[in-house]
């Protein structure tokens, strides 16, 4: 069965801190990956796309990376910011384009 | 560039009552999506448009939902008749490309936030 489970389910962290988010997958056959972030009230927002092939991809203070072989991902935040209070949403593209999304981890960044 | 337009925001509406929502996605999008995200979970497919054709529809609860993509850009959801469990945050989302390129971003609108009571 497709699946994308994430961890934490939540996460509290002080401002400035480093954090990193997990995401194991079973979806075969696999397209790509994307990592989105969802503040409250609004709709998702594309950090990072992750083919087959690529192992890291950063997008500022956000790092990607992708084990295609154990089929994980992590997000890695840097220099946390009161801003990346956020849903932070595992998605896989598989067979016929579908998208799986995970649950995704609930961030808090306390100052 | 204008981003995807959803309308309206919120609603609140009693059970067995029927809401429509609609979505405009960005110009040229050949892709169309809606989502239903209910609180603490991640979105969920309820259908996929590719122009004005439907490409994914099968966890769309026929019974209740419908949604048409006229012409190929505007699309509307409708719900008839709402239960409580509808309760969730209805997303729309466009992406360019026709399914076929692995690497298009989709871009996803605010959302209509449904309550029924």
């Amino acid at each position: 069965k497709n699946q994308v489970e994430q961890s934490p389910q939540s996460l509290i962290i002080l401002e400035g801190k480093n954090c990193t988010l997990q995401c194991n997958y079973t979806v075969s056959p696999f397209s790509n990956l994307r990592w989105y972030k969802q503040d409250t009230g609004r709709g998702p927002v594309s950090l990072t796309i992750m083919t087959f092939s690529e192992n890291t991809k950063s997008n500022g203070r956000y790092t990607a990376t992708l084990d295609a072989d154990t089929k994980q991902s992590s997000l890695h935040i840097t220099a946390s910011q009161l801003s990346d209070s956020a849903s932070y949403i595992c998605v896989v593209k598989g067979g016929y384009n579908k998208l799986i999304f995970g649950a995704g981890t609930r961030l808090a960044v306390h100052p | 560039e204008a981003g995807v337009a959803q309308s309206p925001r919120y609603k609140i509406i009693e059970k067995r009552q029927s809401v429509a929502f609609w979505c405009n996605p960005i110009s040229g999008h050949a892709t169309l999506y809606w989502y239903q995200q209910i609180l603490g979970q991640g979105p969920k497919l309820l259908i996929q448009f590719q122009n004005n054709g439907v490409v994914d529809d099968s966890q769309l609860p026929k019974d209740r939902f419908s949604a048409e993509r006229l012409k190929g850009v505007d699309s509307t959801l409708k719900i008839q008749p709402a239960k409580l469990e509808d309760s969730a945050v209805y997303l729309c989302a466009s992406s360019p490309g026709q399914g076929r390129t692995s690497g298009n971003t989709i871009y996803f609108g605010e959302g209509s936030w449904l309550t029924v009571v």
